[in-house]
């Protein structure tokens, strides 16, 4: 079955750190590929989206994703991770008409 | 350009009791989603309209969810009755021709 598996349930970085959350999504042909974050109490607002071309996609709020066909992989990153950043981040993989969602990675900031 | 708007925000019931959430998507939207998510999940799909038709309910518990879209524009879900492991977050989604769907706020929901 079509599936996207976030390894990290929780993620704790300091504030002004470097990001890294992971997403793989299940072989085959290569999806669309989406991330979403979830402030507490709020919608999903779409971060960035990987169709086709440029490996390197650049999204809102400084965030940008990689994907890797021989890893199956589309990591999320950030340079300077803000204390507004804390929320939930969910990586999905749309095959056909369906979206499929990993179960999210909680970004907690210390300052 | 206005979002997805959902109402009512937070609703809080007794089980076997019924609920009805609305949904509005973005306008020119052909495609609306409905979304369950419970705590600590992602969000799992119940069923997609096109314009007015059903794409895909597979995942719907048709004996007590029901959804409808009757002028491809506003959708209503419906449960009826209520059970304790319905309480969760409805999201609605829309997108264009298919391809990027953007969400709504939620509806959060407690059966007691």
């Amino acid at each position: 079955a079509q599936s996207v598996t976030q390894p990290d349930i929780h993620i704790t970085v300091s504030e002004g750190a470097s990001l890294e959350l992971r997403c793989n999504y299940s072989y085959g042909a290569t999806p669309y590929l989406f991330w979403y974050v979830q402030s507490p109490g709020q919608g999903l607002q779409l971060l960035l989206k990987y169709f086709s071309g440029d490996t390197l996609v650049q999204g809102i709020k400084g965030f940008e994703a990689e994907f890797k066909r021989s890893q199956s992989s589309f990591n999320l990153r950030k340079p300077s991770v803000h204390w507004s950043d804390a929320a939930e981040y969910f990586c999905a993989a749309q095959y056909g008409n369906k979206l499929v969602f990993g179960a999210g990675t909680i970004l907690r900031v210390k300052s | 350009e206005a979002g997805v708007a959902q109402s009512p925000r937070y609703k809080i019931i007794e089980k076997r009791q019924s609920v009805a959430f609305w949904c509005n998507p973005i306008s020119g939207h052909a495609t609306l989603y409905w979304y369950q998510q419970i705590l600590g999940q992602g969000p799992k799909l119940l069923i997609q309209f096109q314009n007015n038709g059903v794409v895909d309910d597979s995942q719907l518990p048709k004996d007590r969810f029901s959804a409808e879209r009757l002028k491809g524009v506003d959708s209503t879900l419906k449960i009826q009755p209520a059970k304790l492991e319905d309480s969760a977050v409805y999201l609605c989604a829309s997108s264009f021709q298919g391809e990027t769907q953007y969400f709504g706020p939620g509806t959060r929901l407690l059966v007691l």
